[in-house]
C-alpha cells in the first residue's frame, strides 16, 4: 500500500479563493514534499519541510506537518487558473535509503 | 529544466514481449527511480538505484527488473509484458541526501496489446 494518502482527491473552486489539500503517510519520515503535476507532464518539487519543522511558506504555498498525526496540509492562497493540476505529497524515511514514496493525489481545478 | 530524458516516450508492444525502457541523466545524481502512474494509484515506486549497481525493490517490482551499470543510465525491464502493466513510466533522479528534491522526467506511456 501507499505511504501517502491525500485527501480530497479532487477539489474545484473559484479564482482567488484558498486551496487546502491533506496528506497523511504511515511510517517516521526525515521529510515530507510536496509536487505538482500538469497533466500529461512530469512532477515539479514545490516545497519541501523536515521533521523537526511544522510550518513553512514558500510564495503562496503554506505547508504545515504535525508528526504526530503523521499529516501535512498543503495551502495554496488566492488561487490563479495556472494553478490547475495534480498535487502530490511524498515522503522520505528517517532510516535506511533515500526511497521517495509518494501518495495518490489532489486533482485541483481552479475556475477563472 | 534537470538534464533527464527518457526514451522512448511511446510504445504499443505486445503482451508476452520483453521491453526496455531508458532513463539518462546528465546531472550525475547519485539516486534514480522508477515509478508507474495509474489513474487512482498516484505515483507507484517500482525500483530505484543508490548507486551503480547497487539496486533496490519499490512498492510494485513484481515483473520488472532495473540494471544500472553506469551513473547516468537506468533501465526499466518489463520481463514479459502483461495488460496490467500498461501504465505511464516516469523516471526520476535525486542528489540522494535527505533534503535533495527529485527531478522527473516527461514520462513513458506503454501500451501493453
Amino acid at each position: 500500500s501507499q505511504q501517502g494518502e491525500e485527501d480530497p482527491q479532487a477539489l474545484s473552486i473559484q479564482e482567488g479563493e484558498n486551496a487546502t489539500m491533506n496528506c497523511s503517510y504511515k511510517t517516521s519520515i526525515n521529510n515530507l514534499q510536496w509536487y505538482r503535476q500538469n497533466s500529461g507532464r512530469g512532477l515539479v518539487h514545490l516545497i519541501l519541510i523536515r521533521s523537526n519543522e511544522r510550518e513553512k511558506h514558500s510564495g503562496r504555498l503554506r505547508v504545515t506537518l504535525d508528526t504526530s498525526k503523521k499529516s501535512s496540509s498543503l495551502l495554496i492562497t488566492a488561487s490563479r487558473a495556472a494553478d490547475t493540476a495534480s498535487y502530490f505529497c511524498a515522503t522520505v524515511p528517517d532510516t535506511g535509503r533515500r526511497a521517495l514514496t509518494f501518495g495518490s493525489g489532489t486533482r485541483l481545478q481552479v475556475q477563472p | 529544466d534537470a538534464g533527464i530524458t527518457q526514451s522512448p516516450r511511446h510504445k504499443v508492444t505486445e503482451t508476452g514481449t520483453p521491453v526496455t525502457l531508458r532513463c539518462h541523466q546528465t546531472e550525475n545524481h547519485r539516486y534514480m527511480y522508477w515509478y508507474r502512474q495509474d489513474p487512482g494509484h498516484g505515483l507507484r515506486l517500482i525500483h530505484y538505484s543508490y548507486g551503480v549497481k547497487d539496486t533496490d525493490k519499490g512498492e510494485v517490482s513484481d515483473g520488472y527488473s532495473v540494471s544500472r551499470s553506469k551513473t547516468e543510465d537506468f533501465l526499466l525491464t518489463l520481463e514479459s509484458a502483461t495488460s496490467s502493466q500498461t501504465s505511464v513510466y516516469f523516471c526520476a533522479i535525486s542528489g540522494g541526501g535527505f533534503d535533495n528534491e527529485a527531478f522527473f522526467g516527461q514520462g513513458t506511456r506503454l501500451t501493453v496489446v
